[in-house]
């Protein structure tokens, strides 16, 4: 069964500085992609980055970055110069599967707050 | 950019009442979506459609029902609401059914259930 598993309920960081939230994965798909969305308090889903499990580099979007190590199955998500509109919950999420659907499997999700 | 619509954003009913939750997407998708969202239990999946006219199955299906009778639209509907389904539920969308796909979101519709 696929499992996205998110340890941290919630994180700190101050402004300006970066922060990685962890995310680990469990699938026996050999295709399959990791996702990160943004929620804000406005409630709102927003896509930030996208892993494909046959990327060979590390995917980047602007100030995020995923660090994808397949061995060890985890996609964590850097944020780099932290910005108080960075505040918000974020879901690690796959998407694959053998079955039809290729629905998301969502984390638990890992509030972000940052501090000026 | 209308990209998800989804209606009402906001809704109230009392036990055993029924509704219609409307989600539409104007970019052409095939594969749509809803999901629930609990508190401290991420996104979990109700029903989808991979396009008009069929329907299937999620992880938590029962109390709801759903209809996809044009591409654009897909409706969740709940014919005796349950306190049980007080939730955010959220409509998604994507092209492709390639794992690299990502799904774009509706903002959501918070419904209480009393």
């Amino acid at each position: 069964a696929q499992k996205i598993t998110q340890t941290q309920p919630g994180m700190f960081v101050q402004e300006k500085e970066a922060v990685t939230l962890d995310c680990t994965y469990d699938t026996s798909d050999p295709s399959y992609g990791l996702f990160w969305y943004k929620q804000p308090s406005s409630g709102e889903m927003i896509f930030l980055i996208y892993q494909g499990s046959y990327d060979q580099q590390n995917a980047t979007e602007g100030r995020y970055s995923l660090n994808f190590q397949k061995a060890r199955k985890s996609a964590n998500l850097v944020i780099s110069a932290s910005q108080l509109g960075d505040s918000a919950m974020y879901f690690c999420a796959m998407r694959g599967g053998m079955d039809s659907s290729y629905k998301l499997i969502f984390g638990s999700g890992t509030r972000l707050l940052v501090r000026p | 950019n209308a990209g998800v619509t989804q209606t009402p954003k906001f809704r109230v009913l009392k036990t055993g009442q029924s509704m219609t939750l409307l989600c539409a997407q104007d970019m052409n998708h095939e594969y749509m979506y809803w999901y629930r969202q609990d508190p401290g239990m991420g996104l979990r999946l109700i029903h989808y459609s991979v396009g008009e006219g069929t329907t299937a199955k999620g992880e938590v299906p029962d109390g709801y029902n759903v209809s996809r009778l044009k591409k654009q639209n897909f409706l969740l509907g709940l014919e005796s609401a349950a306190p049980s389904q007080t939730s955010v539920y959220f409509c998604a969308s994507s092209l492709y059914r390639e794992p690299n796909q990502p799904q774009h979101f509706g903002d959501g519709t918070r419904l209480s259930i009393l």
